[in-house]
């Protein structure tokens, strides 16, 4: 069955640096997403992204964060300048379409960042 | 706003029992409800989807259930399993901010052998 791959599973950076989470969606798909778990809370929306354009954003989503589709297959997250408080669990997902009743989110097994 | 609740929080039941997950949401406009199991550490499965305008999926040895009207989702695993054990999760995805499924904060399971 097609999965959505995420790379890397941890990565621990120091604060202030910037870092680049990756995503492979499911090569039909064309609707993008990012979502975070801080350990211990909910699964929550960061951004969505679909035809080279975000869709739509959270209120987390500010300047230091960043999304980019570099080509025909990644889809990435950049945090410019890491703060203690991005320590979460980043999780990608993509769907085929937009608007159907039975439209699914399939989910990556994310990537654990830790902000030291 | 969309605020999603489950309860318990934490369940742990014999193997082979029967049980019911609850899943509530405030605003009765949705688009649909998915239901994703997590394992520790792990990503997001997909069990099942309901469409606002149906009642019930099955699969397997799942159930779900919708009440819209009452705001309400149940998950009915039968004859449960140690494999069972993990958190699951109940997302609402809504008429308005479409992209921004809104999760609740999920029930952790344990199946007892």
């Amino acid at each position: 069955e097609p999965e959505v791959t995420q790379t890397p599973s941890h990565q621990v950076t120091q604060m202030g640096q910037e870092v680049i989470l990756r995503c492979v969606p499911i090569s039909n798909h064309l609707y993008f997403y990012w979502y975070r778990q801080i350990l211990g809370q909910k699964v929550e929306f960061l951004v969505s992204f679909y035809n080279n354009e975000i869709s739509e954003k959270s209120e987390i989503f500010d300047d230091q964060f960043s999304v980019e589709r570099p080509d025909g297959s990644n889809f990435t997250l950049k945090i410019r300048s890491t703060k203690l408080e991005d320590s979460a669990m980043y999780f990608c997902a993509s769907s085929e379409s937009r608007g159907l009743q039975n439209e699914k989110l399939f989910f990556g097994s994310g990537t654990q960042l830790s902000v030291l | 706003k969309q605020e999603v609740t489950q309860i318990p929080a934490a369940l742990s039941v014999p193997e082979g029992e029967n049980l019911v997950l609850n899943c509530s949401f405030t605003d009765s406009a949705i688009y649909n409800l998915q239901w994703f199991r997590q394992d520790p550490g792990k990503g997001l499965t997909s069990l099942l989807l309901i469409q606002s305008s149906q009642r019930e999926q099955t699969s397997g040895r799942l159930n779900a259930s919708l009440d819209k009207s009452s705001g309400r989702s149940t998950l009915y695993i039968a004859a449960s399993q140690p494999g069972d054990s993990a958190t699951y999760l109940c997302a609402v995805r809504r008429r308005t901010s479409y992209d921004k499924v809104i999760f609740g904060p999920g029930t952790s399971l344990s199946v007892i052998p």
